[in-house]
């Protein structure tokens, strides 16, 4: 079963609109990690924001958050004021445990393209 | 430092052949990850390894052997290239412990098997 469920192939935004990129996963564990990865057309894997199953508070970073919703199971990325440069493929991961010494698994990723 | 390095950036195989795809990082990290890319299918892991000496499967190994003799190298082998191998493989390194739960990865290597 897939353990980590991105629904929408693909994205379109307006720039300087926001935007939200669905993530849900799948575990019975309670200590896991999310993670969201930004591919831009470069190719290379760019990490951009990590959420815990303990933390309280939604992880954000700077245009980037995370909105966690632990009961849905889901974790969904998003990007504010949209740029042409956040174009690009996005992926979602988990571990469980967050540190522990499993590797990322990955959702299929979504791809998102700015309009001027 | 330099993060994870993969070398080569290109490579053309032709079916049969063996190659060794190079993967180095220098933040003393414990964990290091092999993965492929293909269209639509997102990242799956190859192999991983959690410290020199200890490596394991994931869940695409086969056709693929990995050594973990130093904690900076984590080099990938095709042994008999097909062309279902044709894709962009990514190494990925992390520490261990709390605090150290990001991942980073390399610039990848994309690889051609006619």
């Amino acid at each position: 079963a897939q353990k980590i469920t991105q629904t929408q192939p693909g994205m379109f935004v307006q720039e300087k609109e926001a935007v939200t990129l669905d993530c849900t996963y799948d575990t019975s564990d309670q200590s896991y990690g999310l993670f969201w990865y930004k591919q831009p057309s470069s190719g290379e894997m760019i990490f951009l924001i990590y959420q815990g199953s303990y933390d309280e508070q939604n992880a954000t970073e700077g245009r980037y958050s995370l909105n966690f919703q632990k009961a849905r199971k889901s974790a969904n990325l998003v990007i504010s004021a949209s740029q042409l440069g956040d174009s690009a493929m996005y992926f979602c991961a988990m571990r469980e445990p967050p540190e522990g010494n499993t590797p990322l698994v990955f959702g299929k990723g979504t791809r998102l393209s700015v309009i001027a | 430092n330099a993060g994870v390095t993969q070398t080569p950036k290109f490579q053309v195989l032709k079916t049969g052949q063996s190659m060794t795809l190079q993967c180095a990082q220098d933040m003393n990290h414990e964990y290091m990850s092999w993965y492929r890319q293909d269209p639509g299918m997102g990242l799956r892991l190859i192999h991983y390894s959690v410290g020199a000496g200890i490596t394991d499967q994931g869940e695409v190994p086969n056709g693929y052997n990995v050594s973990r003799s130093t904690t900076e190298d984590f080099p990938l082998r095709l042994l008999s290239a097909a062309p279902s191998q044709t894709s962009v493989y990514f190494c990925a390194s992390r520490g261990r412990g709390s605090g150290q739960e990001t991942q980073y990865f390399g610039p990848g290597t994309r690889l051609l098997v006619l």
